[in-house]
């Protein structure tokens, strides 16, 4: 089975533009959830969506939205970027909502200059 | 709010000498737990996990785990580290609350492991 897939791989955006960004989950899995990386803060939780609606939330602005699709693929996008997005945005995918184990993509890379 | 505690930020190592890395989580309810490891230049792949059974779980590569619930720890341990075990791995902690897949991760440890 083909892995969690991410597009882009890098992105560079400057303050205030918009970015979106996609993911393909395994296939099969009908949940998707969202992971900011940064050296700071580590790896945090931004969201998860199942059958197209979201389920979860962590602790992000609401310039952060997401939306998932009929055929489970993601998108997240952030708005009005700031330095501070700069950051590996990471999609995991899972089985359900059962609690179940995540499997991560390589992440998009986004540079906010 | 959950927390994930991972008291070695970096650790060297020779190979074959033995490794154990620490992780506390805080929640005191049901949990599933996960070690995952990040080779340079590759993405987050699972080590292992521990959903319920036999506290000590074994992984990938010949880590393996303990879950010692009265002490909320997660200890990854491996006998004997090669050179390809450089590479940063988290601890990750998952609420049983009924609501999904959301991981708390702890701050990483930077493994190199020297020749």
């Amino acid at each position: 089975k083909a892995g969690v897939t991410q597009t882009p791989r890098y992105l560079i955006k400057t303050r205030g533009q918009q970015v979106t960004l996609s993911c393909s989950p395994i296939s099969g899995h009908r949940s998707v959830s969202w992971y900011q990386q940064t050296p700071g803060q580590g790896l945090q939780f931004l969201f998860e969506y199942f059958s197209e609606t979201q389920r979860n939330k962590g602790n992000f602005p609401g310039r952060f939205s997401g939306r998932q699709f009929s055929n489970s693929r993601s998108e997240m996008n952030v708005s009005t970027l700031e330095l501070g997005d700069s950051a590996l945005y990471l999609c995991a995918s899972s089985l359900s909502l059962a609690e179940e184990t995540q499997y991560f993509g390589p992440g998009t890379r986004l540079l906010v200059l | 709010a959950q927390s994930v505690s991972q008291h070695n930020h970096h650790v060297i190592l020779s190979e074959a000498a033995s490794l154990e890395l620490g992780c506390n989580y805080s929640y005191g309810g049901t949990v599933n737990l996960f070690w995952y490891v990040q080779y340079p230049g590759q993405h987050l792949q699972l080590l292992l996990k521990y959903f319920s059974g036999d506290p000590l779980v074994k992984g990938i590569k010949g880590f393996e785990a303990e879950f010692i619930k009265s002490k909320f720890s997660f200890n990854l341990r491996k006998p004997s580290v090669q050179w390809s075990d450089t590479a940063e791995y988290f601890c990750a902690v998952n609420e049983l609350t009924g609501g999904g897949n959301k991981l708390t991760f702890g701050t990483g440890t930077q493994l190199k492991v020297e020749l």
